[in-house]
C-alpha cells in the first residue's frame, strides 16, 4: 500500500471557523510534511514532522497549527483564516528524513475561504 | 545552494510522438533527482527518481531520464506521447542536509494534441 489519503476533499470555510485537515499514511514511514499549493505553482513546505516530533516549520502564520497524534496521522487545523490561504493542500510522507527517500502525496485538500 | 530550472513552462506534442521536458538544477553536493506529474486538481505522483546509482533512470508510464552531471540536466524522455500524459510536470531536486527538502522546478505543462 502506497497511499496517503487526506480528507475532505474540499472545504469552504469563512474566516471565523475553525476547521482540520486529516491526513494518513500505513506505510510505515517516520516523516511527513504538509505543503500548500496555489494555482499554476510549485507545491511550497510548511511544515515536517519526523518521528512525531515537528521538524520544520518554514515561518508559517500561527493560523495554521500541525498536529502529528501517531506515526500514521497529520493533521492541520485551521483558525481565522484569510482568503488568500485558499489553496490546494497537499500532505506528503517519506520512509525517513534522508535526501534519497522520495516522497509520496495525498490527492490535496482544496480549501477555499470566503 | 540548490535550485531547479525548468526551461520550458508549456510543452505541446502530438500522440504518438516524442516527448522532452527540460530540467537543469544547481547542487553544492551529489543531488537525489526526482520528476514528479499532477494531474488536474490530483496530488503528485512519482514517475521517477535519481541517487547516484545509474545515470539513466526508468520511470512509470515509459518514462524515463537521464542525469547528466557535466551538463547538470535531468531531462525527462517518453518515446511516443499517450493523451493521458496531459499534466504537469516537476522536476524536484533535494537538499543533502538530511532534511529531506524538496526544491521544486516552476513546472511544465505538457499537452498532448490527438
Amino acid at each position: 500500500d502506497t497511499e496517503v489519503t487526506q480528507t475532505p476533499k474540499h472545504l469552504v470555510m469563512g474566516m471565523t471557523n475553525k476547521k482540520s485537515l486529516k491526513c494518513e499514511q500505513h506505510m510505515g514511514h517516520r516523516a511527513m510534511y504538509w505543503y500548500k499549493q496555489k494555482a499554476k505553482k510549485p507545491p511550497e513546505l510548511m511544515f515536517v514532522y519526523s518521528y512525531e516530533k515537528l521538524s520544520i516549520n518554514e515561518s508559517v502564520p500561527s493560523r495554521f497549527s500541525p498536529e502529528c497524534p501517531n506515526s500514521s496521522l497529520l493533521n492541520l487545523h485551521l483558525h481565522a483564516l484569510q482568503p488568500e490561504d485558499s489553496a490546494l493542500y497537499l500532505c506528503a510522507s517519506s520512509q525517513g528524513m534522508a535526501e534519497s527517500y522520495e516522497q509520496y502525496f495525498g490527492p490535496g485538500t482544496r480549501l477555499t475561504v470566503t | 545552494a540548490q535550485s531547479v530550472t525548468q526551461l520550458d513552462s508549456h510543452v505541446s506534442v502530438s500522440e504518438g510522438t516524442p516527448v522532452l521536458l527540460r530540467c537543469n538544477y544547481s547542487s553544492s553536493y551529489s543531488p537525489s533527482l526526482f520528476w514528479y506529474v499532477q494531474h488536474p486538481n490530483k496530488g503528485l505522483q512519482l514517475l521517477l527518481k535519481y541517487t547516484s546509482a545509474a545515470t539513466l533512470v526508468k520511470g512509470i508510464n515509459g518514462f524515463e531520464a537521464e542525469f547528466k552531471k557535466s551538463e547538470t540536466s535531468f531531462h525527462l524522455t517518453k518515446p511516443s506521447a499517450h493523451m493521458s500524459d496531459a499534466a504537469e510536470y516537476f522536476c524536484v531536486v533535494s537538499e543533502q542536509t538530511g532534511a529531506n527538502n524538496l526544491f521544486f522546478g516552476t513546472g511544465t505543462r505538457l499537452t498532448v494534441i490527438p
